[in-house]
């Protein structure tokens, strides 16, 4: 079993729509948790970064933890064609190496 | 002026072949890194140096052979190349990984073929 499981999707939304996306875990050292965006064929990019327990937004982005579930989310609100990408979460403890989901393909439709 | 350069962009050789990737970042981080992402989109982490110091080494063939000549360059020599090497290879840099929230800089990606 890996340490962090996400659901591969696909995910096809139509533009306008709330978007929700999860990761669970198994390691509770685990304390710094992120999500990256990957559009095709480019390298992946830091949206969210949330420490520990609690909720954190960016504009139509809102990353939740809950690690008594070991359980985190990331939210897009009013979602726009230019979303469309893979999201991986990621998350680490007291080391440097960021443990990856497998990441979630996301695809909003106009 | 990108933050982390990776080159080449693509590759493709034969098995058995040894190749080289390469790697620069000019964010000034002391942080670097090599992930290997495949089909399924899986990134997994190979290699960390610090400074030039190797950091992190997961269990990857030793086939496998990263150099740092400097805290700006990282790169990733592969020798006697089998199909399963085949995926694309990321960079990364951070800054202080102490301090988690930056996360990691990522270089565009090589996407390695072994025919």
């Amino acid at each position: 079993q890996k340490e962090v499981e996400q659901d591969p999707g696909p995910l096809s939304v139509p533009e306008g729509a709330i978007v929700s996306l999860n990761c669970t875990y198994s390691n509770s050292a685990f304390q710094y948790f992120m999500w990256y965006r990957q559009y095709s064929r480019k390298g992946p990019e830091l949206l969210m970064y949330t420490y520990s327990s609690g909720n954190k937004e960016d504009g139509r982005f809102t990353a939740q933890v809950d690690k008594s579930s070991k359980y985190i989310s990331l939210f897009i609100r009013d979602s726009q064609p230019s979303d469309s990408a893979t999201y991986l979460c990621a998350m680490t403890g007291n080391t440097d190496k960021l443990i990856f989901g497998t990441g979630t393909r996301l695809q909003v439709f106009p | 002026d990108t933050a982390v350069s990776q080159t080449p962009k693509y590759l493709v050789t034969q098995m058995g072949n040894d190749k080289s990737i390469k790697c620069e970042q000019n964010l000034g981080h002391d942080t670097m890194y090599w992930y290997k992402q495949d089909s399924k989109k899986f990134l997994k982490i190979m290699f960390s140096y610090n400074n030039k110091e190797l950091i992190i080494n997961e269990t990857v063939p030793n086939r496998f052979s990263p150099k740092s000549p400097d805290k700006a360059h990282l790169n990733l020599h592969i020798n006697s190349l089998e199909l399963g090497d085949s995926a694309v290879y990321f960079c990364a840099s951070s800054q202080d990984p102490g301090r988690k929230g930056y996360g990691y800089t990522f270089g565009s990606g090589t996407r390695l073929t072994v025919v």
